[in-house]
């Protein structure tokens, strides 16, 4: 039972333009969302995160954007970078459960220079 | 200030032997997590620890254990390993593991099992 669904495998975008991914989740409750960048054989690293009682939180090139109702997250990168290229991992904290999160099963972004 | 450290980073063990990884939080965080990576199944959440106490745990067998140090270390343990427990073994750590925080991630151990 996938409670957090990340459906594109992979992404590709030329450099300069906007790169989304796309998040959904099943469970009306989680509190908290975060975005995480992973490269292989390293741990994610944080990027942007939001809470449930908001619908947008912007930090520097990040979006991210929150529908609670379609029950859909996306990360807007605008402009987006060759470095950006990476595991964009998407991730759910329950209301019930403490320190666990539930990750989706990633999306491989290619920024083409 | 420094990330959170996770030693050995790589490893090797063969079917039936056990092993101990370790765990060292950002300073000032006292919750631990725990989580392990496959291509298979994803990431999946392991453990968390906070004061030396576990507080929550995923769907693991009991050959997957854990414990805290009053420093917040943490370690966890698997026992009669199996070629399936081969994985990248993540630990986060946050402030108090509530549910508006950021949990921040260390590099990861790699183990291999034969």
């Amino acid at each position: 039972d996938q409670q957090v669904k990340q459906n594109s495998p992979s992404l590709s975008v030329q450099e300069g333009r906007i790169s989304i991914l796309n998040c959904d989740y099943t469970n009306s409750m989680f509190d908290y969302f975060l975005w995480y960048k992973k490269y292989p054989a390293e741990g994610p690293t944080f990027l942007i995160s939001i809470s449930s009682i908001k619908d947008k939180n912007e930090d520097g090139r990040f979006t991210v954007f929150l529908n609670k109702s379609a029950k859909h997250l996306s990360l807007h990168i605008v402009p987006s970078q060759p470095g950006d290229s990476a595991v964009y991992f998407c991730a759910a904290v329950p209301s019930s459960n403490t320190g666990k999160l539930i990750f989706g099963q990633g999306t491989t972004l290619q920024v083409k220079p | 200030k420094a990330g959170v450290t996770q030693t050995p980073r790589y490893l090797i063990k063969t079917r039936g032997q056990q092993v101990t990884l370790s765990c060292s939080p950002i300073s000032g965080h006292r919750s631990v997590s725990w989580y392990q990576q496959t291509p298979g199944q994803g990431l999946q959440f392991l453990f968390e620890y906070f004061s030396e106490t576990q507080r929550n745990k995923g769907n693991f067998p009991g050959r997957f254990s854990g414990r805290q140090f009053s420093n917040s270390r943490s370690e966890m343990n698997v026992s009669t390993l199996e070629l399936g427990d081969s994985a990248l073994y993540l630990c986060a750590s946050s402030l108090g593991g509530g549910n508006q925080e950021t949990q921040y991630f260390g590099p990861g151990t790699r183990l291999l099992v034969l």
